[in-house]
């Protein structure tokens, strides 16, 4: 059975960087590694996308070593607003997108 | 980017009742839509896949008689819970992959509670 996960909750203050990590074995060897935030009651917002190595945005960072067994997303300086629940998305062979288990951000004045 | 839009947002109806949820692409054509569940603090648990013109895959665990999934065209999944339950509510989000890519979209989410 697949199982794509990540650590329940993480804290963190206002400025800091946070990195949110991933685990994900055997996923498709073609496809996308996506990461994705939640708010309440809303579906999941996209964040940023990545293959292999590292990938950067306005937002965030991706990291994905070279098995691809896991990523990690980085934000760099997080305010009270990225309180949220972060979700990675991974396809495995069988065609699923499957979500992570989710971590709870809580991002302290 | 690519929107999908999800109706109703949010419903309530009584036990026993049959709910439909509309998910649609709006700006692309969708081969390939993904119906998840989430409840309370969980993760998005994903119930089915439905490609336009056959059948839906479910997941283990999730009735196909009770989840109805039908899409008919490359813009429009819907899914119904048939002989709805109090346990049967949920926050039901859709997702649409563009035809061609594997990239995701997804809808806003459908709260549904049932009394």
């Amino acid at each position: 059975l697949a199982k794509t996960t990540q650590p329940i909750s993480m804290d963190s203050y206002e400025g800091q960087e946070v990195n949110i990590t991933c685990s994900h074995n055997n996923i498709a060897t073609n496809d996308y590694i996506t990461w994705y935030q939640q708010f309440p009651s809303q579906g999941p917002r996209f964040i940023i996308q990545g293959y292999k190595t590292k990938v950067t945005n306005e937002v965030a960072s991706l990291f994905i070593p070279a098995d691809r067994k896991s990523s990690t997303l980085s934000l760099p300086r997080v305010s009270l607003s990225d309180t949220a629940v972060y979700y990675c998305l991974v396809r495995y062979n069988t065609d699923k997108l499957i979500f992570g288990t989710g971590t709870r951000l809580q991002v302290f004045p | 980017g690519a929107v999908v839009s999800q109706h109703p947002s949010r419903v309530i109806c009584k036990s026993g009742t049959s709910v439909k949820i509309e998910c649609r692409s709006l700006d692309f054509q969708a081969t390939t839509m993904f119906w998840y569940r989430q409840f309370p603090k969980q993760s998005l648990m994903l119930m089915a896949t439905s490609n336009e013109g056959s059948k839906a895959t479910y997941e283990q665990g999730v009735e196909k008689d009770k989840f109805l999934i039908n899409h008919a065209s490359l813009t429009l999944s819907t899914l119904t819970v048939t002989s709805a339950h109090p346990e049967d509510s949920s926050f039901y989000i859709c997702s649409a992959s563009r035809q061609g890519t594997a990239e995701a979209f997804f809808g806003q989410g459908t709260r549904l509670t049932v009394v």
